[in-house]
């Protein structure tokens, strides 16, 4: 079964920083990744995705992700954070091999902007 | 292009009680997916539906069902409601559904069980 790791349930960054969220994956063939956004009282927003190709995947509002499969990981970038990046942010798979459209979501990780 | 709409928004209910809550996809999109929100679980996945049938089901006891009709649109049912069921139910759209394909969610149905 694939899993999802989310290293930090909080991070707290100020205005302007970097922001890194870290997300590692379990599964015994490459799958596809997503990170989402959410924020309070609502959906999940797509923020990128990787399939195939290359690697640094660039996402909406400056977001951008690298899929490393040596270490297993696709962790979530964003060079200077702004008082909207407050949300709460989910890596997720799918499994390539598996028929339908199923994803299995990390625990998530809350994203605090101090100014 | 309107974006997945689920309905109702908010929900209470009491424990023994049944609920339906309602997705419509957006439009085009032929596989809707269900997930469940809790703070102590997470984001869990419910079922998925293709062309109305069920074609991939998560690890929930059979009080949750749903279907899916054949212009799309979707409803879950979940019957002799419990305590833990209450949850931020999530419905997500997706073109054919393969897997490499995102999905895109709705707001969600807050549900409140007393």
């Amino acid at each position: 079964a694939q899993s999802v790791t989310q290293l930090g349930s909080h991070v707290s960054v100020s205005e302007g920083a970097l922001v890194l969220l870290r997300c590692n994956y379990s599964s015994s063939v490459p799958p596809y990744l997503f990170w989402y956004v959410q924020y309070p009282n609502q959906g999940l927003q797509l923020l990128l995705k990787y399939t195939t190709g290359a690697t640094l995947v660039k996402g909406i509002n400056g977001f951008e992700a690298e899929f490393k499969k040596s270490e297993t990981s696709f962790h979530l970038t964003k060079p200077s954070a702004h008082m909207s990046d407050a949300a709460e942010y989910f890596c997720a798979v799918s499994d390539e091999e598996a028929a339908g459209n199923k994803l299995t979501f990390g625990g998530g990780t809350r994203v605090l902007v101090k100014p | 292009k309107a974006g997945v709409t689920q309905t109702p928004r908010y929900l209470i209910k009491t424990r023994g009680q049944q609920v339906t809550l309602s997705c419509s996809p957006i439009s085009g999109h032929r596989s809707v997916s269900w997930y469940q929100q809790t703070p102590g679980q997470g984001l869990q996945f419910l079922f998925e539906y293709f062309s109305e049938t069920q074609r991939n089901k998560g690890n929930f006891p059979g009080r949750f069902s749903g279907r899916q009709f054949s212009n799309s649109r979707s409803e879950m049912n979940v019957s002799t409601l419990e305590l833990g069921d209450s949850a931020l139910y999530l419905c997500a759209s997706s073109l054919s559904g393969d897997s490499n394909q995102p999905q895109h969610f709705g707001d969600g149905t807050r549900l409140s069980i007393l």
